[in-house]
């Protein structure tokens, strides 16, 4: 089955500072990547994703970007705001007989420091 | 829309008791998912439907079981509780979409129900 892994599991920047967020997945098969942010006892909510028919995409200081290669997906956060602290997960989409599943990465806890 | 819902959001159970959390979502989707996440680990799936009397097993389901009578609907039952259940519990709803053939899903989670077993 798939596997994610998720590098780092913490990660301490400065504000203004760029934060990389990286995912490796097992699975060839695996065709959508999502990245969600968690925040302090809230749900998990959708930042931006990615299909495997394009190589980056770019939502104002966030972009994800993908090499079915090498199957790693990154997460970038230009000019980092407090408010970007969270918790990250990656996740792949395994196609299996009956629908989609998700698999996620354990999540990095990214602290933006003022 | 109140999209995805859950209940209880907090609940105790001691070892042995047995409960429902409960999961709706008014948004039509066909897909509805059963998450736990506990600390280091993510989230991990334990069962999943892709629609009305269809569901199967993630990664995790053991101790618990689901049905799917309706669309809205995808209760978690936990049959009898253990210390190793205490965890939060996130629900999930999606559509599926084909864009230029890549087919996706977006999924929206819930609140969460934050379970202890004692």
């Amino acid at each position: 089955g798939e596997n994610v892994e998720q590098h780092p599991s913490t990660l301490s920047v400065q504000e203004g500072d760029s934060a990389v967020i990286k995912c490796t997945y097992s699975d060839s098969a695996s065709n959508y990547f999502p990245w969600y942010k968690q925040e302090l006892g809230k749900r998990p909510q959708l930042i931006i994703d990615i299909r495997s028919n394009v190589g980056e995409k770019k939502d104002q200081r966030i972009a994800v970007t993908l090499n079915k290669t090498a199957k790693h997906f990154s997460l970038h956060i230009t000019e980092t705001q407090p408010e970007d602290s969270a918790v990250y997960f990656c996740a792949a989409i395994l196609r299996d007989n009956y629908g989609q599943n998700f698999v996620f990465g354990p999540g990095t806890r990214l602290s933006v420091l003022p | 829309n109140a999209g995805v819902t859950q209940t209880p959001k907090f609940q105790v159970l001691k070892t042995g008791q047995s409960m429902t959390l409960q999961c709706a979502q008014d948004m039509n989707h066909e897909y509805m998912s059963w998450y736990r996440q506990d600390p280091g680990m993510g989230l991990r799936l334990i069962h999943y439907s892709v629609g009305a009397g269809i569901t199967d097993q993630g990664e995790v389901p053991n101790g618990y079981n689901v049905s799917r009578s309706t669309t809205e609907d995808f209760p978690l039952r936990l049959l009898s509780a253990a210390p190793s259940q205490t965890s939060v519990y996130f629900c999930a709803s999606s559509y599926s979409s084909t864009l230029a053939g890549v087919g996706y899903n977006e999924q929206f989670f819930g609140p969460g129900t934050r379970l202890t077993v004692l």
